[in-house]
């Protein structure tokens, strides 16, 4: 079963900045918070991943709290593009743990 | 230049019949994966190969078998086929060695739609 929790839809304006919550109260010391979209009918697509500190690439920043309990995605900009589901996945590295194991995820759309 | 494909898109068969899906990847990465996305939108990893030797086998039925030729390539193929196994299929790839920032991070194919009528 996931090990996280997300809220299954939220809504975002159009070049307003998109934060997507996850509880992951149960995550271990060597687990990492991975987040992958699936865009319709595609396959999921990376986003970032981070152990404890917080991280940020080309497409996102994620938060992570410093009880490693929670984390924010922030898309700083949606675009209607970025409608998509949201997953929040934690996993530990390599091996057969570093499954990954598919929650539900957070459905967001992106609205002009 | 894309770094995971799957053949065919879409694959429409008959019950019983036996089919494949092809799996291959250009990013040097040595472990493969395959998933199963089911009508409900759940993903669920079936198996991985690292280095040609399987790793993980989730309790899917062995009418399922991955067969690896090489390191870029993993083929799912399915035997007598039932109408539960319709589904989208995933294939996805990692490196899993080494101490690079952005190791194990799975990347996906675009997917391949079977129907079983």
């Amino acid at each position: 079963d996931a090990k996280t929790t997300q809220p299954p839809s939220m809504d975002c304006a159009e070049g307003r900045a998109a934060n997507l919550p996850c509880n992951h109260s149960t995550i271990s010391g060597n687990e990492y918070v991975y987040w992958y979209r699936q865009i319709h009918s595609q396959g999921p697509q990376y986003i970032i991943h981070g152990l404890k500190n917080n991280e940020t690439n080309e497409m996102a920043s994620l938060i992570i709290t410093e009880d490693r309990k929670s984390s924010t995605l922030i898309l700083p900009h949606a675009t209607l593009r970025d409608t998509a589901v949201y997953y929040c996945i934690v996993r530990a590295y390599g091996g057969s743990q570093g499954n990954l194991i598919f929650g539900k995820g957070t459905k967001l759309s992106v609205k002009p | 230049d894309t770094a995971v494909s799957q053949t065919p898109k879409y694959l429409v068969t008959q019950m019983g019949n036996d089919k494949s899906i092809k799996c291959e990847q250009n990013l040097g990465h040595d472990t493969m994966y395959w998933y199963k996305q089911d009508s409900k939108k759940f993903l669920k990893i079936m198996f991985s190969y690292n280095n040609k030797e399987l790793i993980i086998n989730e309790t899917v039925p062995n009418r399922f078998s991955p067969k690896s030729p090489d390191k870029a390539h993993l083929n799912l193929h399915i035997n007598s086929l039932e109408l539960g196994d319709s589904a989208v299929y995933f294939c996805a790839s990692s490196l899993t060695s080494g101490r690079a920032r952005r190791a194990d991070t799975q990347y996906f194919g675009p997917g391949t739609r079977l129907t079983v009528l």
